[in-house]
């Protein structure tokens, strides 16, 4: 069964930073490309990050540039993003996604249930 | 970069009628489209991929169809679970997960 398991959301200070985690099994991260989405409180859905198959091509939303960093650890099956000088408007809830395909160019076929950001002094 | 655009913003529709939703894009997309349900509080999950297949599992009550850049979902009898909230995404061009605003249904 595929489970995605997301970590690390917490209430952090502007300026501050977060390591989101997302624990994958019933399936190796290796095998697709792999997203965060986001979604602030009330609002629709946010393409922020992904990385490929190969985990050699990283792609970013003009937001998280310079700021978010995607990755993984192959040996744990665990993907991760970390944020660095987060601002209010990076509060939401964050979304671990698994790709259809390889090359991050793919649709969703599956959701991890979020973590929650909150960014606020 | 691509712009999606959503239609209507919210759909008021009585379970049992019909409910079509559109999504309209910016640039070709080939069939690289899907749509997506968000129900309260639920993470969102796959209804329909390359523009017109159903995710497995998806009830037949759900097509979607495409025509150029203008792509539609079409919820033929709606049941009290499909009230939510609908999402389109491209991911032919960049940025590769461009989502819509969304199309509320909600019960009239």
């Amino acid at each position: 069964e595929v489970q995605l398991l997301e970590s690390g959301g917490e209430l952090v200070q502007p300026g501050g930073s977060l390591r989101l985690s997302c624990a994958a099994s019933g399936f190796i991260l290796t095998s697709c490309a792999m997203s965060w989405v986001r979604q602030a409180p009330g609002k629709g859905l946010e393409w922020v990050s992904s990385l490929n198959d190969r985990g050699g091509n990283a792609y970013y939303a003009d937001s998280a540039k310079g700021r978010f960093t995607i990755s993984r650890d192959d040996s744990s099956n665990t993907l991760y993003l970390q944020m660095n000088s987060l601002r209010a408007e990076d509060t939401a809830m964050y979304f671990c996604a698994r790709l259809s395909g390889g090359s991050g160019y793919d649709y969703v076929d599956f959701w991890g249930q979020g973590t929650l950001v909150a960014v606020s002094p | 970069e691509t712009v999606m655009t959503q239609s209507p913003a919210t759909l008021s529709v009585s379970p049992g009628e019909r409910a079509t939703l559109s999504c309209r894009a910016s640039h070709n997309l080939g069939s690289k489209l899907a749509w997506y349900q968000q129900r309260p509080g639920q993470a969102p999950s796959l209804l329909i991929h390359s523009a017109s297949l159903r995710a497995t599992g998806v009830p037949a009550r759900f097509s979607a169809n495409a025509s150029g850049t203008e792509f539609s979902l079409t919820i033929s009898s709606l049941q009290p679970e499909d009230f939510a909230v609908y999402y389109c995404q491209q991911y032919n061009i960049w940025p590769p997960g461009q989502f819509g605003q969304g199309t509320k249904v909600e019960i009239k």
